[in-house]
């Protein structure tokens, strides 16, 4: 069975930084592309980033350039994103999702972890 | 960015009753060497992760129920249910995954 578990969600104050985890398991985790998507509370959903199979393409949404970075550990299944300058508009659900390829729908996601940034 | 707009914000359908959502793309998602649309829609019931429901525009992802359709081409797409259950109640999501990745807002569907 597939298995998506996020982790390292907090509560952070403006200009902090968090550092979210992902761990995969039930599939072959190095041939899968992988994203993050969050979610505001109330609102729809936002693309963030995603990685491909070796972890040397990366891509971004604007609002995150500079600040976030997506990164995996294929040894140890992994997937995770390093967040810094938090912003209170980055206070989302964030998940993390399988992808097929880089051109692809999620196909399956995680339960989420909350990330607030307040103070 | 492609921007993505749905039909209506909300809807209330009859149990058994035909439900319909409509999803607009402000270009094409068409690729037209493959002829593939690369159009995506969810489910999202409270409290959970989104379910991919269809991709390519038309086709269920595995263990969907039959009464879910997509369908529609260039900018323009549907998602159909065709006999509404009560577990069908959720809010629907249209993404597109031509480039980068954009969701519509999200269509909330109820119970009449």
């Amino acid at each position: 069975e597939v298995q998506l578990v996020e982790s390292g969600g907090a509560l952070v104050q403006p200009g902090g930084s968090l550092r979210l985890s992902c761990a995969a398991s039930g599939f072959s985790f190095d041939t899968y592309w992988m994203s993050w998507v969050r979610q505001a509370p109330g609102k729809g959903l936002e693309w963030v980033a995603n990685i491909n199979l070796d972890g040397s393409e990366k891509r971004y949404v604007d609002s995150v350039k500079g600040r976030f970075t997506i990164s995996r550990d294929n040894a140890k299944k992994s997937l995770y994103m390093q967040m810094n300058s938090l912003r209170a508009e980055d206070t989302a659900v964030y998940y993390c999702a399988r992808m097929d390829l880089w051109l692809s729908p999620f196909d399956y996601w995680g339960q989420g972890t909350l990330v607030t940034v307040s103070s | 960015d492609i921007v993505m707009t749905q039909s209506p914000d909300s809807l209330a359908v009859s149990l058994g009753e035909r439900a319909t959502i409509n999803c607009k793309s402000s270009q094409s998602v068409l690729y037209t060497p493959n002829n593939k649309n690369y159009l995506a829609w969810y489910q999202q019931k409270p409290g959970q992760p989104p379910k991919l429901l269809i991709y390519w525009a038309s086709t269920r992802e595995s263990g969907v129920p039959d009464r879910f359709s997509g369908s529609g081409s260039g900018t323009d797409f549907t998602l159909t249910i065709s006999s509404l259950q009560a577990e069908d109640v959720a809010v629907y999501y249209c993404q597109q995954y031509w480039g980068t990745y954009t969701f519509g807002p999200g269509t909330k569907l109820e119970i009449k």
